[in-house]
């Protein structure tokens, strides 16, 4: 079946650094979605991306989907203590119905 | 806007009881979801919903039940609890695009 694969699974990051998490699929995807959730909190949607090449950006956030759409990353700079979270993507083959990867958690230090 | 609303908060259940969880949404989304998240891991799907009357099963149905009798609920049957059923469950309901919206989740014990 399909499958969402995310690395690193894990990531501690100084404040003021960049960062990147990386999402691959083994098949083609119709479009991949991220997600943020925070310590004891839910998953919140992020962003969607359809198009082959597609870069988006939101503030500090950079996302890009491969040009095979089997791949996306997640790009942070500057981070910030609000960004800490796990950070969850998601591929969706058939409409409605998303596979979502482990999760990249990130522990932000001052 | 209430959004996706779940109850319980948290449940403790011995091995062999039964429970429902709640999930209702306000935001009239014909597709809704439920997923279980155990720690540490992704979100696995259970069940989904393209509209009333018309559910079907995720990656890991075994032990659960749905129903959708309105677009507002969908609610999740879990018969004779076992200790392997211990997870937080979120539910989710389907934007235009695809995106989903998800619930504040139940956190279930086992035990």
């Amino acid at each position: 079946g399909q499958q969402v694969m995310q690395i690193p699974q894990y990531q501690h990051v100084q404040e003021g650094e960049d960062f990147t998490t990386y999402c691959n699929s083994s098949t083609t995807l119709s479009n991949i979605q991220w997600y943020k959730q925070r310590p004891g909190g839910h998953p919140v949607f992020l962003i969607q991306l359809v198009k082959s090449g597609e870069v988006k950006k939101q503030k500090r956030l950079t996302f890009q989907f491969g040009e095979a759409k089997k791949n996306s990353s997640l790009h942070i700079t500057a981070t910030q203590t609000t960004d800490v979270g796990t950070y969850f993507c998601a591929g969706e083959w058939s409409w409605g119905k998303l596979q979502f990867g482990a999760g990249t958690q990130v522990v932000v230090t001052p | 806007n209430a959004g996706v609303t779940q109850t319980p908060k948290f449940r403790i259940l011995k091995i062999g009881q039964s429970m429902t969880l709640q999930c209702a949404q306000d935001m009239n989304h014909n597709y809704m979801y439920w997923y279980r998240q155990d720690p540490g891991m992704g979100l696995k799907l259970i069940y989904y919903s393209v509209g009333a009357g018309i559910t079907d099963k995720g990656e890991v149905p075994n032990g659960y039940n749905v129903s959708r009798s309105t677009t507002e609920d969908f609610p999740l049957r879990l018969e004779l609890a076992a200790p392997s059923q211990t997870s937080v469950y979120f539910c989710a309901s389907g934007g235009v695009s695809g995106e989903q919206y998800f619930g504040p989740g139940t956190r279930l014990t086992v035990t």
